[in-house]
């Protein structure tokens, strides 16, 4: 397995507070990206990484936020926890394959089991 | 934008029945195709993939899929099914000047003993 490391991999938290999901790699990897899985869903694209600071928004970036001041680690914050928060995030990584041809197939971490209360 | 439709969410089958797992993506570029499969409680691992050159691709655990450019199709199959394939499988495409990946909402697959 890639070496991709989420953390916490289960957290309890109440609405309106902040959260900060890790997501760290050791493959060194220049793409990063924060998904959510929710049934009737499949993925959705939160955020992704095109290198250190080089962030863009994906599909369902609202509420979010990330941060990347490592190679390394993506962070991706919930600055006030909804209950429609409540989800599977998965951190994910590729790399680009040169050429203008696109990136490998993206790794992806265990998850991060969130519930909102 | 890239969308990617996976139109049967719940498949059902029997031991060695033969499956096949349609996918369809809107992007009309040159794309990068991608099947990958969860096992419950699991995180998402890559079962094959698509860059170019021939179109029907073979992947892990005897899955295969095929690349119809004509129709934006990348169907998934397998001649038999076994009990230990029981997961959800989603389609994903990129293309290759924008990094974005863009899953389908996923096929549950059941295969009963």
């Amino acid at each position: 397995d890639a070496g991709i490391t989420q953390s916490p991999r289960h957290k309890v938290t109440e609405t309106g507070t902040p959260v900060t999901l890790r997501c760290h790699q050791t493959e060194n990897h220049r793409y990063m990206y924060w998904y959510r899985q929710d049934p009737g869903h499949g993925l959705r694209l939160i955020h992704y990484s095109y290198g250190v600071k080089d962030t863009d928004k994906g599909e369902v970036s609202d509420g979010y936020s990330v941060s990347r001041s490592k190679t390394e680690d993506f962070l991706l914050t919930l600055e006030s926890a909804t209950s429609s928060q409540t989800s599977v995030y998965f951190c994910a990584i590729s790399e680009s394959k040169g050429g203008g041809t696109g990136n490998t197939e993206a790794f992806f971490g265990q998850g991060t089991r969130l519930t909102v209360v | 934008a890239q969308s990617v439709s996976q139109h049967n969410h719940h498949v059902i089958l029997s031991e060695a029945a033969s499956l096949e797992l349609g996918c369809n993506y809107s992007y009309g570029g040159t794309v990068n195709l991608f099947w990958y499969v969860q096992y419950p409680g699991q995180h998402l691992q890559l079962l094959l993939k698509y860059f170019s050159g021939d179109p029907l691709v073979k992947g892990i655990k005897g899955f295969e899929a095929e690349f119809i450019k004509s129709k934006f199709s990348f169907n998934l199959r397998k001649p038999s099914v076994q009990w230990s394939d029981t997961a959800e499988y989603f389609c994903a495409v990129t293309d290759t000047g924008f990094q974005k990946l863009v899953f389908g909402t996923g096929t549950r697959l059941l295969v009963s003993p």
